[in-house]
């Protein structure tokens, strides 16, 4: 099946820093990708959907401004958790479509731990 | 708008039994795709099984299988000979397969499954 990477696998920063998560399709072109987040024992919880070229598109209730979504190619999109406190600490899991809308399946990322201090 | 719900927190198997993990749906879409993923305590998301909703036959894979039953919007999934590495959190999701759709997986609140020895 298709591989998706993520980078870091796990990252500990001090509150008021930013930092980036990078999710990388490894052997296929994803045109859309998709950010979740994931607190313990809980469900995924979609953030946004990036487009490759176009801004992402955020679900109801996620600060754009906060979480900065950039879908530079087919094959990498970072998340930026901008100023980030303890309560963003989580676990980020990203997953892309192999090929069009049309695609039916998504591949899963192996996920990014963030514990902000 | 589309709802999974997974009305079981937590189950218990003894090894080499079989167990069902029951999720119902609601969409008002007639053409829509159903899957369940395994999470393991290490975070990755790992995808097990697919029903299309037209598919006039239940799914399929190795050990798993879906019992879709169409009427009354519930596919549960159903694993085989449970095995110690079966135990994982289980997450049921749908998403609504018209080309205009972004292709986004809506998840249930998931199942804790504990194989016991």
């Amino acid at each position: 099946g298709a591989v998706v990477s993520q980078h870091p696998s796990w990252v500990i920063c001090k509150s008021g820093t930013s930092v980036k998560i990078e999710c990388r399709s490894l052997d296929f072109q994803a045109t859309t990708m998709f950010w979740y987040r994931q607190f313990p024992k809980q469900s995924l919880m979609l953030m946004a959907t990036s487009n490759e070229g176009s801004k992402a598109t955020y679900e109801q209730g996620v600060e754009k401004d906060k979480f900065l979504i950039n879908h530079a190619s087919l094959t990498l999109s970072t998340l930026t958790v901008t100023s980030a406190h303890p309560e963003d600490s989580s676990f980020y899991i990203c997953s892309a479509r192999d090929g069009g809308q049309g695609a039916l399946y998504q591949f899963f990322g192996p996920g990014t731990r963030l514990t902000v201090l | 708008a589309q709802k999974i719900t997974q009305t079981q927190p937590g189950m218990f198997v003894q090894e080499k039994e079989a167990v069902t993990l029951d999720c119902t749906y609601d969409t008002s879409d007639q053409s829509y795709g159903l899957f369940w993923y395994k999470q393991p305590s290490s975070g990755e998301m790992i995808f097990l099984i697919y029903q299309g909703s037209y598919d006039e036959q239940n799914a399929t894979e190795g050990r798993y299988s879906l019992n879709f039953q169409k009427a009354r919007k519930s596919a549960n999934l159903v694993i085989s000979a449970s095995q110690l590495g079966d135990s994982a959190m289980y997450f049921c999701a749908m998403r609504e397969l018209p080309s205009s759709n972004t292709g986004k997986l809506i998840f249930g609140q998931g199942t804790t499954l504990q194989v016991k020895p």
